[in-house]
């Protein structure tokens, strides 16, 4: 499974966008990147996952460029609520390999006024 | 859609007595299972595989015969934490394989917070 890498935390203002940065260097061919957001006391939270190019939807967008070693995760004007912890997550899609996730560190989003 | 539901929210049981979590998947299928724990203010770290029909997969270094896990049915798995004592302590969060979907994205339940007195 690859490792990935995210910045352990981050600061943004109300209305700014924010862009967090994932590292996955072993990306597998067959490995789609996932993006989960994780509040105090509840589970994670699907936003996003996407395979190459850019995935958007109604509430972020991914970038993945053509090598796939990374991947960034783009909040447009974020409020208050978005304070998080922010999972970057690769796994296969091979069912025989499990599809089993493997959490890194996330990165903690923290949203001021 | 994808709405995976956890059973109980949170628990509160005594040394040496044993707790079962059960984990749903309500609209879909899901033929794979995984049970995860958390400690505070640490990240999520993958205890088991659980497969419908079969016997689970453990990770390195958690306890088969502490934590049972059965997966009877396309929409349900248990955790079944025996003998608990208070380093169990933790909140356990199941998620979902929603392998119908071309790019078989996991779902997560909210959930169970456990507290061994």
């Amino acid at each position: 499974l690859a490792k990935t890498t995210q910045p352990i935390s981050m600061d943004s203002y109300e209305g700014q966008e924010v862009n967090i940065t994932c590292s996955h260097n072993n990306i597998a061919t067959n490995d789609y990147i996932t993006w989960y957001q994780q509040f105090p006391s509840q589970g994670p939270r699907f936003i996003i996952q996407g395979y190459k190019t850019k995935v958007t939807n109604e509430v972020a967008s991914l970038f993945i460029p053509a090598d796939r070693k990374s991947s960034t995760l783009s909040l447009p004007r974020v409020s208050l609520s978005d304070t998080a912890v922010y999972y970057c997550l690769v796994g296969t899609t091979i069912y025989n390999q499990g599809g089993k996730l493997i959490f890194g560190q996330g990165t903690e989003l923290s949203v001021k006024p | 859609g994808a709405v995976v539901s956890q059973h109980p929210s949170w628990v509160i049981c005594k040394s040496g007595t044993s707790v079962k979590i059960e984990c749903r998947s309500l609209d879909f299928q899901a033929t794979t299972m995984f049970w995860y724990r958390q400690f505070p203010k640490q990240s999520l770290m993958l205890m088991a595989t659980s497969n419908e029909g079969s016997k689970a997969t453990y990770e390195q270094g958690v306890e088969k015969d502490k934590f049972l896990i059965n997966h009877a049915s396309l929409t349900l798995s248990t955790l079944t934490v025996t003998s608990a004592h208070p380093e169990d302590s933790s909140f356990y969060i199941c998620s979902a394989r929603d392998q119908l979907l071309s790019t078989d994205t996991q779902y997560f339940g909210p959930g169970t917070r456990l507290t061994v007195l």
